[in-house]
């Protein structure tokens, strides 16, 4: 499979404390972007990194990339009852997207 | 930024039916556009590049004659899954490329077979 691992698959925390999900994937990338996913429905793009950058802002959101371990991690801090989501890292191949599994967050008021 | 109009978001057919799932996009001419699936509680998967004025291209283990792709102009992407099942039920979702900037999604269809 293509498919990045994402880790952990779940994750659940208290409203203001921080989450970290982790990324890995297999082939070199151009670039790589973070999505994030309310039940069942489109994804909302958060970050994209690209694969000489190693550390990006937006905000709340932290995103790390480590090309020579093929990782990134997606650090949300002060989390908040309405960040709970699905989230997934995405590399790109040629404008391919190439998902990772996803870490389903649920962040309790 | 570009905008990808998906439509229906929602619709429930009978097995044995076909449903066409169309893409627009509305201020970018689009000469690739992507179609994803993703399936309850997994991870989107690629299945097709829609080339525009060409045939598309389908990832490994997905039927081109099950899911037609056509790509007849620069602002719209259409995908017809024929002879519905229900184990085609899934959220399908498209994609248009900018280059080297994050993906444009449409909303997303949730196709359901009964």
């Amino acid at each position: 499979s293509q498919q990045g691992e994402e880790d952990p698959q779940a994750l659940s925390i208290q409203e203001g404390e921080n989450a970290t999900m982790n990324c890995s994937y297999k082939t070199s990338i151009n670039n790589l972007q973070w999505y994030r996913q309310n039940s069942g429905r489109g994804l909302v793009h958060l970050i994209l990194i690209r694969s000489n950058e190693r550390e990006k802002h937006s905000g709340r959101l932290r995103v790390t990339l480590d090309t020579s371990k093929k990782s990134s991690s997606l650090l949300i801090t002060a989390s908040r009852a309405a960040d709970t989501a699905s989230y997934f890292c995405a590399t790109d191949k040629g404008g391919k997207l190439i998902f990772g599994q996803g870490t389903e967050l649920s962040v309790k008021p | 930024g570009a905008v990808v109009s998906q439509h229906p978001s929602r619709v429930i057919c009978k097995s044995g039916t076909s449903v066409k799932i169309e893409c627009r996009s509305l201020d970018f001419q689009a000469t690739t556009m992507f179609w994803y699936r993703q399936f309850p509680k997994q991870s989107l998967m690629l299945m097709a590049t829609s080339n525009e004025g060409s045939k598309a291209t389908y990832e490994q283990g997905v039927e081109k004659d099950k899911f037609l792709i056509n790509h007849a102009s620069l602002t719209l992407s259409t995908l017809t899954v024929t002879s519905a099942h229900p184990e085609d039920s899934s959220f399908y979702i498209c994609s248009l490329d900018r280059g080297d900037t994050e993906a444009f999604f449409g909303q997303g269809t949730r196709l359901t077979v009964v």
